[in-house]
Protein backbone atom coordinates (compact mmCIF):
# COMPACT_ATOMS: atom_id res chain seq x y z
CA UNK A 1 0.00 0.00 0.00
CA UNK A 2 1.58 3.28 -1.10
CA UNK A 3 -0.89 5.51 0.42
CA UNK A 4 -3.04 8.23 -1.52
CA UNK A 5 -0.79 9.64 -4.39
CA UNK A 6 -1.81 12.81 -6.36
CA UNK A 7 -0.19 14.04 -9.00
CA UNK A 8 1.61 16.54 -10.29
CA UNK A 9 3.10 17.94 -7.04
CA UNK A 10 3.10 21.43 -8.73
CA UNK A 11 1.34 22.93 -11.12
CA UNK A 12 2.25 26.86 -12.09
CA UNK A 13 -0.51 27.64 -14.82
CA UNK A 14 -1.22 31.29 -16.34
CA UNK A 15 -4.13 32.80 -15.40
CA UNK A 16 -6.96 31.62 -17.89
CA UNK A 17 -5.56 27.75 -18.31
CA UNK A 18 -7.54 25.36 -17.62
CA UNK A 19 -5.39 22.37 -15.41
CA UNK A 20 -6.58 18.85 -14.30
CA UNK A 21 -5.47 17.43 -10.96
CA UNK A 22 -5.34 13.29 -10.05
CA UNK A 23 -5.88 11.76 -6.79
CA UNK A 24 -5.04 7.59 -6.75
CA UNK A 25 -6.69 6.64 -2.72
CA UNK A 26 -5.72 3.43 -1.18
CA UNK A 27 -6.97 0.39 -3.16
CA UNK A 28 -9.14 -0.36 -0.14
CA UNK A 29 -11.04 2.90 0.33
CA UNK A 30 -14.85 3.20 -1.29
CA UNK A 31 -14.45 7.30 -0.29
CA UNK A 32 -12.59 10.53 -1.97
CA UNK A 33 -12.62 13.47 -0.78
CA UNK A 34 -10.82 16.65 -2.24
CA UNK A 35 -10.06 19.17 0.15
CA UNK A 36 -8.19 23.25 -0.56
CA UNK A 37 -5.75 24.56 1.50
CA UNK A 38 -4.25 28.01 1.38
CA UNK A 39 -1.08 29.40 3.80
CA UNK A 40 -1.69 29.37 7.23
CA UNK A 41 -5.03 27.90 7.26
CA UNK A 42 -6.94 24.68 7.48
CA UNK A 43 -7.94 22.78 4.90
CA UNK A 44 -10.92 23.74 3.28
CA UNK A 45 -13.56 20.58 2.24
CA UNK A 46 -14.59 20.60 -1.52
CA UNK A 47 -16.63 17.50 -2.33
CA UNK A 48 -16.53 13.99 -1.88
CA UNK A 49 -17.29 10.77 -3.69
CA UNK A 50 -18.12 7.13 -1.94
CA UNK A 51 -17.70 4.72 -5.14
CA UNK A 52 -18.20 6.38 -8.24
CA UNK A 53 -20.91 8.74 -6.90
CA UNK A 54 -20.21 12.36 -5.82
CA UNK A 55 -22.43 12.45 -2.93
CA UNK A 56 -21.73 16.11 -1.56
CA UNK A 57 -20.10 19.84 -3.07
CA UNK A 58 -19.24 22.79 -0.90
CA UNK A 59 -20.16 26.11 -2.07
CA UNK A 60 -16.68 26.79 -2.27
CA UNK A 61 -16.58 24.67 -5.01
CA UNK A 62 -17.84 27.03 -8.06
CA UNK A 63 -18.96 25.93 -11.54
CA UNK A 64 -15.33 26.23 -12.76
CA UNK A 65 -14.60 23.13 -10.87
CA UNK A 66 -15.78 19.59 -11.74
CA UNK A 67 -14.69 16.44 -10.06
CA UNK A 68 -15.03 12.86 -11.35
CA UNK A 69 -14.64 9.70 -10.06
CA UNK A 70 -15.62 7.20 -12.99
CA UNK A 71 -14.63 3.99 -12.08
CA UNK A 72 -14.75 4.61 -8.21
CA UNK A 73 -10.67 4.55 -8.45
CA UNK A 74 -8.86 7.32 -9.29
CA UNK A 75 -10.60 11.28 -9.01
CA UNK A 76 -9.61 14.13 -11.21
CA UNK A 77 -10.68 17.69 -10.14
CA UNK A 78 -10.35 20.04 -12.65
CA UNK A 79 -9.91 24.24 -12.82
CA UNK A 80 -11.35 25.86 -15.90
CA UNK A 81 -10.15 29.56 -16.58
CA UNK A 82 -8.05 29.57 -13.86
CA UNK A 83 -7.96 32.59 -11.43
CA UNK A 84 -5.20 33.96 -9.12
CA UNK A 85 -7.76 33.54 -5.99
CA UNK A 86 -6.98 29.60 -7.33
CA UNK A 87 -4.02 29.36 -6.27
CA UNK A 88 -3.43 27.04 -3.36
CA UNK A 89 -2.56 23.43 -1.90
CA UNK A 90 -5.47 21.26 -3.28
CA UNK A 91 -5.42 17.89 -0.80
CA UNK A 92 -6.75 14.51 -1.88
CA UNK A 93 -7.65 12.20 1.08
CA UNK A 94 -9.52 8.78 0.93
CA UNK A 95 -10.99 6.28 3.58
CA UNK A 96 -13.00 3.23 4.25
CA UNK A 97 -15.96 2.90 6.53
CA UNK A 98 -13.71 3.37 9.18
CA UNK A 99 -12.99 7.01 9.50
CA UNK A 100 -9.79 6.16 11.69
CA UNK A 101 -8.27 5.42 8.14
CA UNK A 102 -8.71 8.85 6.92
CA UNK A 103 -5.62 9.39 4.90
CA UNK A 104 -4.31 12.33 2.99
CA UNK A 105 -1.88 12.53 -0.12
CA UNK A 106 0.75 15.04 -0.20
CA UNK A 107 -1.15 17.45 -2.41
CA UNK A 108 -1.19 19.22 -5.45
CA UNK A 109 0.42 22.88 -5.16
CA UNK A 110 -1.31 25.03 -7.93
CA UNK A 111 -0.01 28.74 -8.59
CA UNK A 112 -1.79 30.73 -11.16
CA UNK A 113 0.13 33.86 -12.42
CA UNK B 1 -22.94 27.34 11.50
CA UNK B 2 -19.92 25.48 12.42
CA UNK B 3 -16.86 26.72 13.89
CA UNK B 4 -13.30 25.25 14.76
CA UNK B 5 -11.59 27.20 17.33
CA UNK B 6 -7.85 26.87 18.24
CA UNK B 7 -4.49 28.61 19.29
CA UNK B 8 -2.80 30.20 15.85
CA UNK B 9 0.82 29.81 17.35
CA UNK B 10 2.29 28.29 20.61
CA UNK B 11 5.89 27.80 21.64
CA UNK B 12 7.69 25.33 23.93
CA UNK B 13 10.77 24.02 25.18
CA UNK B 14 12.66 20.96 24.18
CA UNK B 15 11.61 18.29 26.75
CA UNK B 16 8.58 19.90 27.76
CA UNK B 17 4.83 18.98 27.90
CA UNK B 18 2.22 21.33 26.01
CA UNK B 19 -1.47 21.15 25.62
CA UNK B 20 -3.12 22.61 21.81
CA UNK B 21 -7.07 23.12 22.97
CA UNK B 22 -9.78 23.42 20.40
CA UNK B 23 -13.68 24.39 20.81
CA UNK B 24 -15.74 23.18 18.09
CA UNK B 25 -19.58 24.17 17.05
CA UNK B 26 -20.69 21.97 14.23
CA UNK B 27 -24.13 19.90 13.56
CA UNK B 28 -23.75 16.03 12.49
CA UNK B 29 -20.53 15.80 14.88
CA UNK B 30 -19.60 12.01 14.95
CA UNK B 31 -15.83 13.00 16.33
CA UNK B 32 -12.51 14.95 17.01
CA UNK B 33 -9.57 14.78 14.75
CA UNK B 34 -5.88 15.75 15.37
CA UNK B 35 -3.51 15.56 12.66
CA UNK B 36 0.12 17.17 12.02
CA UNK B 37 1.08 18.84 9.32
CA UNK B 38 4.82 19.77 8.43
CA UNK B 39 5.44 23.22 6.19
CA UNK B 40 4.65 21.66 2.32
CA UNK B 41 3.68 17.82 3.41
CA UNK B 42 0.32 16.32 4.03
CA UNK B 43 -1.52 16.34 6.98
CA UNK B 44 -0.76 13.35 9.28
CA UNK B 45 -3.08 11.14 11.27
CA UNK B 46 -2.51 11.37 15.25
CA UNK B 47 -5.15 10.75 16.77
CA UNK B 48 -9.47 10.26 16.30
CA UNK B 49 -11.84 10.70 19.79
CA UNK B 50 -15.41 9.76 19.55
CA UNK B 51 -16.23 8.81 23.18
CA UNK B 52 -15.63 11.02 26.13
CA UNK B 53 -11.85 10.83 27.27
CA UNK B 54 -8.55 10.74 27.40
CA UNK B 55 -6.73 8.42 24.80
CA UNK B 56 -2.77 8.40 24.86
CA UNK B 57 -0.67 6.80 22.10
CA UNK B 58 2.88 6.86 23.11
CA UNK B 59 4.46 10.84 23.59
CA UNK B 60 1.00 12.41 22.47
CA UNK B 61 -2.66 11.88 23.99
CA UNK B 62 -5.75 13.30 22.69
CA UNK B 63 -9.07 14.01 25.32
CA UNK B 64 -12.43 15.01 23.77
CA UNK B 65 -15.93 16.58 25.71
CA UNK B 66 -18.54 15.98 23.53
CA UNK B 67 -21.08 18.27 26.05
CA UNK B 68 -18.52 21.08 26.22
CA UNK B 69 -17.46 20.72 22.66
CA UNK B 70 -14.30 20.83 23.56
CA UNK B 71 -10.91 18.65 22.43
CA UNK B 72 -7.06 19.23 23.43
CA UNK B 73 -3.88 17.04 21.99
CA UNK B 74 -1.51 16.93 24.49
CA UNK B 75 2.18 16.03 23.40
CA UNK B 76 5.21 15.16 26.42
CA UNK B 77 8.82 15.01 26.23
CA UNK B 78 8.86 17.34 23.36
CA UNK B 79 11.45 16.92 20.12
CA UNK B 80 12.92 19.71 17.91
CA UNK B 81 11.27 17.61 15.38
CA UNK B 82 7.66 18.27 16.99
CA UNK B 83 7.83 21.92 15.58
CA UNK B 84 5.06 21.56 12.79
CA UNK B 85 1.47 23.03 12.29
CA UNK B 86 -1.28 20.83 14.19
CA UNK B 87 -4.64 21.06 12.90
CA UNK B 88 -8.25 19.95 14.77
CA UNK B 89 -11.01 18.77 12.70
CA UNK B 90 -14.49 17.95 13.25
CA UNK B 91 -15.78 14.94 11.53
CA UNK B 92 -19.41 15.22 10.14
CA UNK B 93 -22.06 12.91 8.80
CA UNK B 94 -21.12 11.91 5.39
CA UNK B 95 -17.43 12.22 6.12
CA UNK B 96 -16.68 15.56 5.78
CA UNK B 97 -13.74 17.03 8.08
CA UNK B 98 -14.25 20.48 9.44
CA UNK B 99 -11.39 22.11 10.10
CA UNK B 100 -9.67 24.65 12.41
CA UNK B 101 -7.16 27.21 11.29
CA UNK B 102 -3.98 25.24 12.95
CA UNK B 103 -1.99 25.93 15.71
CA UNK B 104 1.74 26.68 14.75
CA UNK B 105 3.91 24.94 17.31
CA UNK B 106 7.71 26.01 17.37
CA UNK B 107 9.76 23.82 20.01
CA UNK B 108 12.88 25.75 21.28
CA UNK B 109 16.00 24.22 22.39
Amino acid sequence: DTGVSQDPRHKITKRGQNVTFRCDPISEHNRLYWYRQTLGQGPEFLTYFQNEAQLEKSRLLSDRFSAERPKGSFSTLEIQRTEQGDSAMYLCASSDDRVAGYTFGSGTRLTVV
Amino acid sequence: GQNIDQPTEMTATEGAIVQINCTYQTSGFNGLFWYQQHAGEAPTFLSYNVLDGLEEKGRFSSFLSRSKGYSYLLLKELQMKDSASYLCAAYNQGGKLIFGQGTELSVKP
